[in-house]
């Protein structure tokens, strides 16, 4: 069946770049999505990409897409203390009746 | 404003008795879920519906029931909760289609002793 693989844990220096990996199995996906959730919070979409595009830039944030390796990836540039929160990545295959297909989440901890 | 609103918040119950989880959404959405997330597993979908009166399994529905009487509420029931439905519980909503955005309450957690 589908998966959606993610580290569990990063941990970056505040002010560097941080980047969390994402890798799917699914060639059908359609929508592929980075959610961000805050300690004792929901979930709170933060970005995602169609599957026809490589890259995605929104501020601080760049999605690339490499759908080749069933690659995505979320680069947070300048990370912030406020960036601490655990992020998740999904997609949505074709025929999937839009069920959203999740990583287990990677959690980002910054040190000062 | 918009938002997806769920009761309780935190909830600390025993083996066996009944409770529901209430979902509600105020953004005429058709589409809702409830998932559960656990440490290392990430979201798992346990129902979804499309619309009033129409639901479906998603990938842990065991010991689970859903109901969708109407659009704004998909309430989350548990007829008899086990220890191992301890979990963190989302409910979220989205209007239809691949590219809209799934909108999250801001979870329930459930113990159960």
């Amino acid at each position: 069946g589908e998966d959606v693989e993610q580290s569990l844990f990063l941990s970056v220096r505040e002010g560097d770049s941080s980047v969390i990996n994402c890798t799917y199995t699914d060639s059908s996906s359609t929508y592929l999505y980075w959610y961000k959730q805050e300690p004792g919070a929901g979930l709170q979409l933060l970005t995602y990409i169609f599957s026809n595009m490589d890259m995605k830039q929104d501020q601080r944030l760049t999605v690339l897409l490499n759908k080749k390796d069933k690659h995505l990836s979320l680069r947070i540039a300048d990370t912030q203390t406020g960036d601490s929160a655990i992020y998740f990545c999904a997609e949505i295959p074709m025929d999937s009746n839009y069920q959203l297909i999740w990583g287990a989440g990677t959690k980002l901890i910054i040190k000062p | 404003e918009a938002q997806v609103t769920q009761n309780p918040r935190y909830l600390i119950t025993v083996t066996g008795k009944k409770l529901t989880v209430t979902c509600s959404q105020n953004m005429n959405h058709e589409y809702m879920s409830w998932y559960r997330q656990d440490p290392g597993l990430g979201l798992r979908q346990i129902y979804y519906s499309m619309n009033v009166e129409v639901t479906d399994k998603g990938d842990v529905p065991e010991g689970y029931k859903v109901s969708r009487k109407e659009k704004r509420n998909f309430p989350l029931i548990l007829e008899s909760p086990s220890p191992n439905q301890t979990s963190l519980y989302f409910c979220a909503s989205n209007l239809a289609g691949a590219g809209d955005t799934q909108y999250f309450g801001p979870g329930t957690r459930l113990t159960v002793l």
